[in-house]
């Protein structure tokens, strides 16, 4: 069964290093996302992408983070300058573009867990 | 604002009872509902959607949910609990149209005693 990727699993890092977290995600699924958990904390949208684009992004999602998909398999999100209450773990999503009016359930990664030091 | 309400932190129930996971929310017009396993160490397992139709709908290894309009509510549920169901459980939330974003809950611990 197709399943999306995340690399690495865990990340540290120094606050103020640049982060790239890395994603596969399923290969004919066209939209994508991020979502973060801090520990203890709720799953919370990050951003959306679809087209080459952002489709939609939370509050969170400032100016020190961005997203890419350099080729036609890899999803990327960075984070520019890294502060420690980016610690949390990182999750990736996909899910087809559905037709009509159905709606596809998003397929998560195993995550990475960032820590910011 | 949409929201996503698990009220329970920690359920424990034993091997063979059945078991509920509560969930509750607050969205202006009609969601798409889920939810989502989360197992140690591993990414969010998709268990069960609403999105029209039917009340009740199953889903994954047993587990079934009931969708309630008037009390806002999508409740978890299995006729009877295995100690393998036992896992951090969330509950998920998203508006129709072009809104995808998921709204997640605060997520709820199973633990299913032999």
């Amino acid at each position: 069964e197709p399943e999306v990727t995340q690399t690495p699993s865990h990340q540290v890092t120094q606050m103020g290093q640049e982060v790239i977290l890395r994603c596969v995600p399923i290969s004919n699924h066209l939209y994508f996302y991020w979502y973060r958990q801090i520990l203890g904390q709720k799953v919370e949208f990050l951003v959306s992408f679809y087209n080459n684009e952002i489709s939609e992004k939370s509050e969170i999602f400032d100016d020190q983070f961005s997203v890419e998909r350099p080729d036609g398999s890899n999803f990327t999100l960075k984070i520019r300058s890294t502060k420690l209450e980016d610690s949390a773990m990182y999750f990736c999503a996909s899910t087809p573009l559905p037709p009509g009016n159905s709606y596809n359930e998003q397929f998560f990664g195993p995550g990475t867990r960032l820590t910011v030091l | 604002a949409q929201s996503v309400a698990q009220p329970e932190d920690q359920v424990n129930v034993a091997e063979g009872n059945p078991l509920t996971v509560k969930c509750t929310y607050s969205v202006s017009g009609n969601p798409y509902l889920f939810w989502y396993v989360q197992y140690p160490n591993r990414g969010l397992q998709f268990l069960l959607k609403y999105i029209t139709g039917d009340n009740l709908v199953k889903g994954s290894y047993g587990f079934e949910a009931e969708f309630n309009k008037s009390q806002t509510s999508f409740h978890l549920k299995k006729p009877s609990a295995l100690v393998s169901d036992s896992a951090l459980y969330f509950c998920a939330a998203t508006l129709r149209g072009s809104a995808r974003q998921l709204t997640f809950g605060s997520g709820t611990q199973l633990t299913v005693l032999p």
